[in-house]
């Protein structure tokens, strides 16, 4: 069975100091990690998929990475704009059934301070 | 386009009550997915379609649940004699097949509370 666990669950930061959040996974072989960012009472929204280990997106003050047994996202010098829960999902690689489905972890509940 | 849209965005309904919930997908995404969320989790898989087929159903969608996406277009989600368990944000989903860089677009949710 696919598992995700994020950690930790909650973060509060000050404003402008970096850190990162890990997502550990076991997976059928994995076709897909994928980051999304959840404000409250609001859907996901996506923010990268990685496929193989080595690999790394950045998109403005994120930058997530890939290694064989988890992710991370790293976040450089935070603004309060910045908090949300993040959720980590992963895709399984092999065919047929549940590998249309993404297995989410519970998220980490980021809080930054001014 | 304006993405993934779900209505209504709340719905309270008496146990027992049948409650039915709608999602339009983005128009060019040919799959589309129904999840659950309940407070502090993450959202867990319901069900899939490809165009009008549904492809896949989770465990834990009892014979309560059905799902529907006539024409492959919008997709409908009904529960029938909700039960307090059934409380939770429901979230609908829609991607084009699989291409570099591709992300699951999910929409705001319908949250169900059952008293």
């Amino acid at each position: 069975e696919d598992q995700v666990t994020q950690s930790p669950e909650a973060l509060r930061l000050q404003e402008g100091e970096s850190s990162s959040l890990n997502c550990s996974y076991t997976v059928s072989g994995l076709r897909g990690l994928f980051w999304y960012r959840q404000d409250p009472g609001k859907g996901p929204e996506f923010l990268f998929t990685l496929y193989s280990a080595g690999e790394e997106k950045e998109k403005e003050r994120l930058k997530a990475t890939l290694t064989k047994k988890e992710s991370f996202l790293h976040i450089t010098a935070p603004k309060p704009e910045d908090s949300a829960t993040y959720l980590c999902a992963v895709q399984a690689g092999y065919s047929g059934a549940g590998s249309y489905q993404l297995t989410f972890g519970k998220g980490t509940k980021l809080s930054v301070i001014p | 386009d304006t993405g993934v849209s779900q209505d209504p965005r709340h719905k309270i309904t008496k146990r027992g009550q049948n409650v039915t919930f709608r999602c339009d997908p983005i128009s060019e995404h040919n799959r589309l997915y129904w999840y659950r969320q309940t407070l502090g989790q993450g959202p867990e898989f319901l069900t899939y379609f490809q165009n009008e087929a549904q492809l896949e159903k989770s465990r834990l969608l009892s014979d309560r649940f059905s799902a529907e996406r006539p024409k492959g277009s919008f997709s409908t989600l009904e529960i029938q004699r909700t039960e307090q368990g059934d409380s939770a944000m429901y979230l609908c989903a829609s991607s084009l097949v699989q291409g570099s860089n591709y992300g699951y677009t999910f929409g705001s949710g319908t949250r169900l509370t059952v008293v």
